[in-house]
């Protein structure tokens, strides 16, 4: 079975810092993978998928994600944070194929220090 | 374009009454999708259909949860008997297909046992 493993349930920044967030995977073929963000007491809203056609992937809101298969990671960055990036942040996979559910980690809550 | 719509927004119901939530997808979106979100973890699939097609329902509780997809476009999910440990946020998604598309989710009904 997959699973999803983001390290780290609360992650604090300051604004204009860097954002990193950890999404590790195990799977056995290649899967899709996703990151979503929740705002509070809204649903999920796709940042970024990765679906290999590219190892770096360019999301909303000026994320991006780096697919490393020797790694089995697809860790989320920013360059810079935002106050409105508040949030939580789900890492999710799929084995794509008929029945494709997502398969979602713990989540991580960002804080960002003014 | 409209989003997936879900009603109620909020329940709160007493342990052993049943309950019903619906979901209206996307129009033209063929795969329906329901996701547990329990407080502090990731969203969890119950079921997915394609069309008025059960695809994956292999992590529903099926003593007391049932779904259904009549007409291969809104969506029930009821509980009965409710427990205490069903209190949680019910997430509708659906998407064009299956195989990887982008999942767009609702706003969520928050479900509270008491």
């Amino acid at each position: 079975a997959q699973s999803v493993t983001q390290l780290g349930s609360h992650v604090s920044v300051s604004e204009g810092a860097l954002v990193l967030l950890r999404c590790n995977y195990s799977s056995s073929v290649p899967p899709y993978l996703f990151w979503y963000v929740q705002y509070p007491n809204q649903g999920l809203q796709l940042l970024l998928k990765y679906t290999s056609a590219a190892t770096l992937v360019k999301g909303i809101n000026g994320f991006e994600a780096e697919f490393k298969k020797s790694e089995t990671s697809f860790h989320l960055t920013k360059p810079s944070a935002h106050m409105s990036d508040a949030a939580e942040y789900f890492c999710a996979v799929s084995m794509g194929g008929g029945a494709d559910g997502l398969t979602f980690g713990k989540g991580t809550h960002l804080i960002i220090q003014p | 374009e409209a989003g997936v719509a879900q009603s109620p927004r909020y329940k709160i119901i007493e342990k052993r009454q049943s309950v019903a939530f619906w979901c209206n997808p996307i129009s033209g979106h063929a795969t329906l999708y329901w996701y547990q979100q329990i407080l502090g973890q990731g969203p969890k699939l119950l079921i997915q259909f394609q069309n008025n097609g059960v695809v994956d329902d292999s992590q529903l509780p099926k003593d007391r949860f049932s779904a259904e997809r009549l007409k291969g476009v809104d969506s029930t999910l009821k509980i009965q008997p409710a427990k205490l440990e069903d209190s949680a946020v019910y997430l509708c998604a659906s998407s064009l297909g299956a195989g990887g598309w982008e999942q767009y989710f609702g706003p969520g009904t928050r479900l509270t046992v008491t």
